[in-house]
């Protein structure tokens, strides 16, 4: 059975910084490349990131330089690091599968003073 | 980064049909097709198509998607009140390279 988990969101000060897990199980999961996706409060998806099964990244402008997307093929595990935290990046993040077949349930980011 | 064009909204009536559109241009829809997904809040995003018009298992053969040059369509069919929900396209831009997600279409079903 194929389950999505992210974890590892909260609220935290702009300028912090705060790391996003997402376990995968019942996949291969070293053939898949892995997305983070976010919705803001009111807005549409916006896609964030992207690691390959070969271990190559891409960012959106949005985080370029801020935010770091990593993978443990060992562990069935993403991460995204992200640093520098503003409000704007306020959102549910979500994790998903490759071709965007499998989601998690998402977990709540929050940047506020 | 440019994203891909939806309408913002549409509202169709019960058992009616919804044609919903999303344009691009020849790095992502034209290239590599678009896939859609639906979103009910407070859910995750569901896969409806995948990039190549094929749909997942599971789901209802009253979706179905297609793509011309660089809009892609996805058409509802007999619609029922569990199809209203938010409605995404997303592409891979080989220009940008980087995955691209329209603005989604809000679809009413009255």
């Amino acid at each position: 059975q194929v389950q999505v988990v992210e974890s590892g969101g909260g609220v935290v000060q702009p300028g912090r910084s705060l790391r996003l897990s997402c376990a995968a199980s019942g996949f291969t999961f070293s053939v898949y490349a892995w997305h983070w996706v976010r919705q803001a409060p009111g807005k549409g998806l916006e896609w964030v990131a992207i690691i390959f099964n070969d271990g190559s990244k891409k960012y959106a402008d949005s985080v370029k330089g801020r935010f770091s997307i990593s993978r443990d093929n060992s562990e069935n595990t993403v991460y995204l690091q992200m640093n520098s935290l503003r409000s704007e990046d306020t959102a549910v993040y979500y994790c998903a599968s490759g071709e965007l077949a499998d989601w998690g349930q998402g977990t709540l980011v929050t940047v506020s003073s | 980064q440019a994203g891909l064009t939806q309408p913002p909204s549409m509202s169709k009536g019960l058992r009616q049909t919804a044609s919903l559109t999303c344009t691009g241009n020849n790095n992502n829809v034209g290239n590599e097709g678009a896939a859609w997904l639906q979103h009910h809040q407070g859910h995750p995003p569901k896969l409806l198509s995948y990039r190549n018009n094929n749909r997942p298992s599971g789901i209802s053969e009253r979706l179905s998607a297609s793509r011309s040059g660089n809009t892609a369509s996805l058409t509802i069919t007999g619609l029922q009140p569990e199809d209203e929900a938010d409605y995404y396209c997303s592409a891979w831009d080989s220009s940008l390279s980087a995955w691209v997600f329209g603005g989604g279409t809000k679809l009413t079903v009255l």
